[in-house]
């Protein structure tokens, strides 16, 4: 069946360090990619997606390539704010299905 | 954009009674709702499909008559947890689809923690 497998947490960076939240996953057919965010009291948000290989998905400085050829969505960016803390989960969909398989998902905490 | 509400956000109730937990489509309809259950520092796991109109569609494991859900109308699935043991002690959350251009986007509620003593 489906998985993701993401890197485990916690995560704490210092403000304007570069981050990296590896996600590979298994899945049969073509599924898209997903990234959720969930802020402390939240529900999740969809933070970026990517539908197809070599796709790139980006959103709020976050940035995510769909490689098909090592099975990986790694989530980076640049250079975190205390603002991007929270807890980020990796996704799929299967074509045609509605359902997402999640990670575990990793906390990330910014400090100043 | 679309917000999805969950009421109540934390419940504590004793072992054998039964518990509800509702998640409203504030701004738009939903014919299908997805009902999620989450351990402590594991993933979102999907428990079942909750369908307007319709009885809801189960992932294998997960016992139907433990878990009543009801999707009353297009704005509101129910989720019952019957007899609840500590064992059922979790953090429930649900989503709701809504078609964006070409694509259907799920809105997460915020969550309902349920501890059972």
């Amino acid at each position: 069946g489906d998985s993701v497998t993401q890197m485990e947490g916690p995560v704490t960076l210092s403000e304007e360090a570069f981050l990296t939240i590896n996600c590979t996953y298994t899945a049969t057919g073509y599924p898209s990619l997903f990234w959720y965010v969930q802020y402390p009291g939240e529900g999740l948000q969809l933070l970026l997606k990517a539908t197809k290989a070599d796709d790139k998905g980006s959103n709020k400085g976050f940035e995510a390539t769909y490689r098909k050829e090592t099975t990986s969505f790694h989530l980076e960016k640049g250079s975190v704010q205390v603002s991007d803390s929270a807890v980020y989960f990796c996704a799929l969909r299967n074509f045609g299905n509605e359902k997402l398989t999640f990670g575990t998902g990793t906390r990330l905490t910014i400090i100043p | 954009g679309a917000v999805v509400s969950q009421h109540p956000s934390w419940v504590i109730c004793k072992s054998g009674t039964s518990v509800k937990i509702e998640c409203r489509s504030l701004d738009f309809q939903a014919t299908t709702m997805f009902w999620y259950r989450q351990f402590p520092k594991q993933s979102l796991m999907l428990m079942a499909t909750s369908n307007e109109g319709s009885k809801a569609t189960y992932e294998q494991g997960v016992e139907k008559d433990k878990f009543l859900i009801n999707h009353a109308s297009l704005t509101l699935s129910t989720l019952t947890v019957t007899s609840a043991h500590p064992e059922d002690s979790s953090f429930y959350i649900c989503s709701a689809p809504l078609k964006l251009e070409s694509y259907n986007e799920q809105f997460f509620g915020p969550g309902t923690r349920l501890t059972v003593l």
